[in-house]
């Protein structure tokens, strides 16, 4: 079964600094790789989607890249901002698709 | 378009009562499934679909049920409710099987007392 891990749990970081929000997965047959951002009480919401034949997405300040073959991604969020605060999750899409247990991200004014 | 909707936003049960919970999209996916989501835990699917007609079980499908009678649609129901099935249910859809991007509804928060 595919496992999801995303560390760290939580983060926490002064406003205008860069990040990097980090995602491993065990099986590399995937179709692709989905970034979520999730507020208190709320949906999901998708922020970006890389395919399994990609290398990596932008949107904004926001980067994501997807190396298959060591099962790992990453969510680069540039100049973050105190509206960045929320809980990021990454899913990987296989026969069935996959969560981890997200990132908890706080921005400090 | 209005995405995926679900209704109701919030329910109460008592344990033993039987609820169906409602789910609807209006991109033409073909894919849509249900998940419950606990403190903890991350997102777990319960039932899926991949057309009208043809629904499977996700990787916690025990006391619920779930059908697929039209490409909009998919309930999920209760059968009867106990208190373990206190969580956040979220339906979300896609355009196919494999690779498409899943779009999620906004939840709906369950307690079973």
């Amino acid at each position: 079964k595919q496992e999801v891990t995303q560390i760290p749990a939580a983060l926490s970081v002064p406003e205008g600094e860069n990040l990097v929000l980090n995602c491993s997965f065990t099986d590399s047959a995937i179709y692709n790789l989905q970034w979520f951002r999730q507020d208190p009480g709320k949906g999901l919401t998708s922020l970006l989607l890389i395919q399994s034949s990609q290398r990596e997405q932008t949107s904004g300040r926001l980067n994501a890249s997807l190396d298959k073959s060591s099962g790992r991604s990453t969510l680069y969020i540039a100049a973050s901002q105190p509206g960045d605060s929320a809980t990021y999750l990454c899913a990987v899409s296989g026969n069935q698709f996959y969560f981890g247990t997200g990132t908890s991200l706080t921005v400090i004014p | 378009n209005a995405g995926v909707t679900q209704t109701p936003k919030f329910q109460v049960l008592k344990t033993g009562q039987s609820m169906t919970l409602q789910c609807a999209q209006d991109m033409n996916h073909e894919y849509m499934s249900w998940y419950r989501q606990d403190p903890g835990m991350g997102l777990r699917l319960i039932h899926y679909s991949v057309g009208a007609g043809i629904t499977d079980q996700g990787e916690v499908p025990n006391g619920y049920n779930v059908s697929r009678s039209t490409t909009e649609d998919f309930p999920l129901r209760l059968l009867s409710a106990a208190p373990s099935q206190t969580s956040v249910y979220f339906c979300a859809s896609r355009q196919g099987e494999g690779g498409g991007e899943q779009f999620f509804g906004p939840g709906t928060r369950l307690t079973v007392l």
